[in-house]
């Protein structure tokens, strides 16, 4: 199993670019998770999908799209990249319930210049 | 607005040391969850806690849902620990996630 995968792994970006990037899942789990990583500041939430079919903002939407192609695989999109956008993105996926483990993709590192 | 707080920001310690990171939230909360980062940046979850204890290995995990407190322990810390050690609380479909606490252990 690969777990969780993303591409790309690194992106570099001019501002007003658009760009989408991909996460897949193969462990069947319902819930999948988009969030951002910069320095000094913890993972925040982008987007998440509870179910196929859903999608639903998290904390930091502004400035992107989500879509939950299957079960398998939620896509976050850039329409117009902005400086501010630059970090690490990372993907996850939990099968909710009593043990809501949260399994996470080797990130994705963007830059926009 | 934090809705979860860890301390220390950043922890040296000598190999065989005893570690205690803490982390305090302000929210209702269904679980709380212990996430290791790798110098390499893979995060990989730890554990996941709604009540009590929970054990695995050299790591011990506790949480006080009165007080809104959990504590991640290291016991006969080892290099390989060196490690951001997240704590996250699950609220809902939510999850927010504190700082990070910076551990480094020295041989």
């Amino acid at each position: 199993n690969a777990g969780v995968t993303q591409t790309p792994k690194f992106q570099v970006l001019k501002t007003g670019q658009s760009m989408t990037l991909q996460c897949a899942q193969d462990m069947n789990h319902n819930s999948m998770y988009w969030y951002r990583q910069d320095p000094g500041m913890g993972l925040r939430l982008i987007y998440y999908s509870a179910s196929e079919g859903t999608t639903d903002k998290g904390e930091v939407p502004n400035g992107y799209n989500v879509s939950r192609l299957n079960k398998r695989e939620f896509s976050l999109r850039l329409e117009s990249a902005a400086p501010s956008q630059t970090s690490v993105y990372f993907c996850a996926s939990s099968e909710p319930g009593a043990h809501n483990e949260q399994f996470f993709g080797p990130g994705t590192r963007l830059t926009v210049l | 607005k934090n809705e979860v707080e860890q301390s220390p920001q950043n922890l040296t310690a000598q190999e065989g040391e005893f570690i205690t990171i803490n982390c305090s939230y302000s929210v209702g909360i269904s679980a709380l969850h212990w996430l290791q980062q790798h110098p390499g940046g893979g995060i990989v979850s730890l554990f996941m806690l709604s009540s009590g204890k929970k054990k695995h290995g050299r790591l011990i995990a506790t949480i006080n849902i009165q007080e809104k407190h959990s504590s991640l322990h290291i016991t006969a810390s080892h290099p390989r620990d060196s490690a951001v050690y997240i704590c996250a609380v699950e609220t809902g479909n939510q999850f927010y996630f504190g700082t990070g606490t910076s551990l480094t252990v020295i041989p």
